[in-house]
Parts: structure tokens; sequence; C-alpha cells
């Protein structure tokens, strides 16, 4: 089975900052990765699919990118609202393993 | 608009069994592979279970393989799965998603999910 590994696990940061979220899969899972988002109490919501492509009504500060076997999910300026844990997951092979999941906090 | 609503959640003793239901509207149900996704209380996401379109495919985690057994009704617009043999540690919420797929056949990703039904495997 394919390991998702994402780093970090906790991340605080405040309003207007830049983060950035690591994935990376324990082998290759080619362009098959998303991105969800999921809010304290709800159900996760897709932010991005095939590894960059914004889901339609998801905010342009989200953005993601791929380099070798790393891929990260970007926000830039963060907002209050973007509170939230967020999880890639690979859609290569089943079983389509999620990774661990960032809890993210603002300041 | 598209939406997915999971019940037959509750609680259950260790060895007993469940079948959990999600009801879809909004879309054309029988066009679309569906997914069990799972998540034990203030834990990650788990994947659980696949299953095609017209329900000839179907794939299971590790975890449940063996025990739980996804399907669906196409005529109901119905997901299903049915757990037995449960544990201690089958306690989540389950969530199910519908699968979309590119174009091209390529990529797939889940959207929308359900709200979730909480399963409580306890004596």
């Amino acid at each position: 089975d394919i390991q998702m590994t994402q780093s970090p696990s906790f991340l605080s940061a405040s309003v207007g900052d830049t983060v950035t979220i690591t994935c990376r899969a324990s082998q290759t899972v080619y362009s098959y990765l998303n991105w969800y988002q999921q809010k304290p109490g709800k159900a996760p919501t897709l932010l991005i699919f095939a590894f960059s492509r914004l889901q339609s009504g998801v905010p342009s500060r989200f953005s993601a990118s791929k380099s070798g076997a790393d891929f990260t999910l970007v926000i830039s300026g963060l907002q209050p609202e973007d509170v939230a844990t967020y999880y890639c997951q690979q859609s290569y092979s089943a079983p389509y393993t999620f990774g661990q999941g960032t809890q993210l906090d603002i300041k | 608009q598209v939406q997915l609503v999971e019940s037959g959640g509750g609680v259950v003793q260790p060895g007993g069994s469940l079948r959990l239901s999600c009801a879809a509207s909004g879309f054309t149900f029988s066009s679309h592979g569906l997914h069990w996704v799972r998540q034990a209380p203030g834990k990650g996401l788990e994947w659980v279970s696949l299953i095609w379109f017209d329900g000839n495919n179907k794939d299971y985690g590790p975890s449940v393989r063996g025990r739980f057994t996804i399907s669906r009704d196409n005529s109901k617009n119905t997901l299903y799965l049915q757990m037995n043999s449960l544990r201690v540690e089958d306690t989540a919420v389950y969530y199910c998603a519908r699968e979309n797929v590119a174009a091209d056949g390529t990529w797939s990703w889940l959207d929308p999910w359900g709200p979730g039904t909480l399963v409580i495997v306890s004596s």
C-alpha cells in the first residue's frame, strides 16, 4: 500500500501569512494527488485535484504544485476562515490512502 | 443540488453487525463510483471502500477487507456498507463520497461528501 506522509502535523500562522504544507508518497503516484480541507465538526471538502487544479469555488489564495515525489499546498494570504485540517490523498491505486493531516491554526 | 446523506449509524457491541446507507440526489447516480471514508474520534481520514458506477468492481482497505461489504442499488440511488464482525477500532464517523473522473479517464477525486454517520462499537 502507498503511504502518504504530510508535514508539518501542526501549523500556526498569522492572518496574511503564506503557509506551506507538504505531502510525500512512499512510491510514485504520478499526478494522482488531491487535497481536502476539513473544518472542525464538518465533512471534508475538495480543494485541489490532479495535484494542482483548483476546485470550482475555492479561493485563488490556495494553490498546489509537485516537485519530484513532493506535493505542496500553499495558502497565500491566510484568512481566519482557513482554520482547518488539510489532508492529501493519492488516487493512483487502491487503497486510496490519505496523509495524516495538517492542523492549521491562527496565531 | 448534489447531495449525499448517510444513515444507519449507532451503537453496536463488538462482534455485531450494522448496515450503513447513503442516499444520493441531484446527479446521475449510476454514472459515478462511490467511496466510504471513515474518521475515528480525533483522528485522520481513513479510506474504507470503493464501488464502481455499475457495481461490478469493488475494493477495500486492509483493515476492513473480509468484514465489510460495499454495494449499491442504482434504482434507489443508494449506497450501502454492510459491516460485520465489528471491532472497537471501527468506531468512527463514516462518510460517503462521490467519485469524479476526468474526461480523459485519468484523474479522480472525491466530491461532494456527506455529513457522515457515527458508528460506536462498545460493550
